[in-house]
């Protein structure tokens, strides 16, 4: 089985700041990596699929970067609506598997 | 716009077997794979399976001798049934849609709202 690392496990940043999540896959999955913003009491919701591509509707300052095995989550201007835990996810192999989750919190 | 609604009982006994719904509105359960994720409480996101309309299955190895999940293309319902369940598998339940892009390529694109189901005596 694909293990996936997120890291950190939790940041504090400001409004305005630049935040970077980290994913690693214990094997190279190519490309095939999705990240979710999830906030507390709700449904996660899907931001980034296939590394790179912004799901519809997402705003424009989130970014996902990377291949085969390290993939990154950039939020380029942080805003308060984006203190949210945030995970990545594997789809190469079954069983699909996500990372741990990194919390963004407010400094 | 397409929703889904987990449905079940809320408190299932041990070594009982939990068994939840998700009926999809706004579009048609046809042509899509169908997944049931959970999210034991404080803790992380673990994928259970997925179902394809046409019925094929994948399940999660660590779960797999429990779980089946089936699908009922005429109600768009798809369902869920863990059995022999212990206070392990006390979680949020969430039935999601996934979106096949390329290659391998799949992700949950709509989720449910999720829904808490506590294993208890």
């Amino acid at each position: 089985d694909i293990q996936m690392t997120q890291s950190p496990s939790s940041l504090s940043a400001s409004e305005g700041d630049r935040v970077t999540i980290t994913c690693r896959a214990s094997q190279s999955i190519t490309s095939y990596l999705n990240w979710y913003q999830q906030k507390p009491g709700k449904a996660p919701k899907l931001l980034i699929y296939a590394a790179s591509s912004l799901q519809s509707g997402v705003p424009s300052r989130f970014s996902g970067s990377g291949s085969g095995t390290d993939f990154t989550l950039t939020i380029s201007s942080l805003q308060p609506e984006d203190f949210a835990t945030y995970y990545c996810q594997q789809s190469y192999s079954t069983p699909w598997a996500f990372g741990q989750g990194t919390k963004v919190e407010i400094k | 716009q397409v929703q889904l609604q987990e449905s079940g009982p809320g408190l299932v006994k041990p070594s009982e077997t939990l068994s939840l719904t998700c009926t999809v509105s706004g579009g048609s359960i046809s042509s899509y794979y169908w997944s049931w994720i959970r999210q034991p409480p404080g803790k992380g996101l673990e994928w259970i399976g997925y179902i394809y309309y046409s019925g094929s299955t994948s399940y999660n190895p660590s779960l797999k001798s429990r779980v089946a999940i089936s699908v009922d293309t005429s109600k768009n319902q798809f369902s869920l049934r863990l059995s022999s369940v212990t206070a392990a598998d006390t979680a949020v339940y969430y039935c999601a849609r996934v979106r096949h892009g390329y290659g391998y390529s799949y992700y949950f694109d709509y989720w449910g709202q999720g829904t808490l189901v506590t294993v208890s005596s």
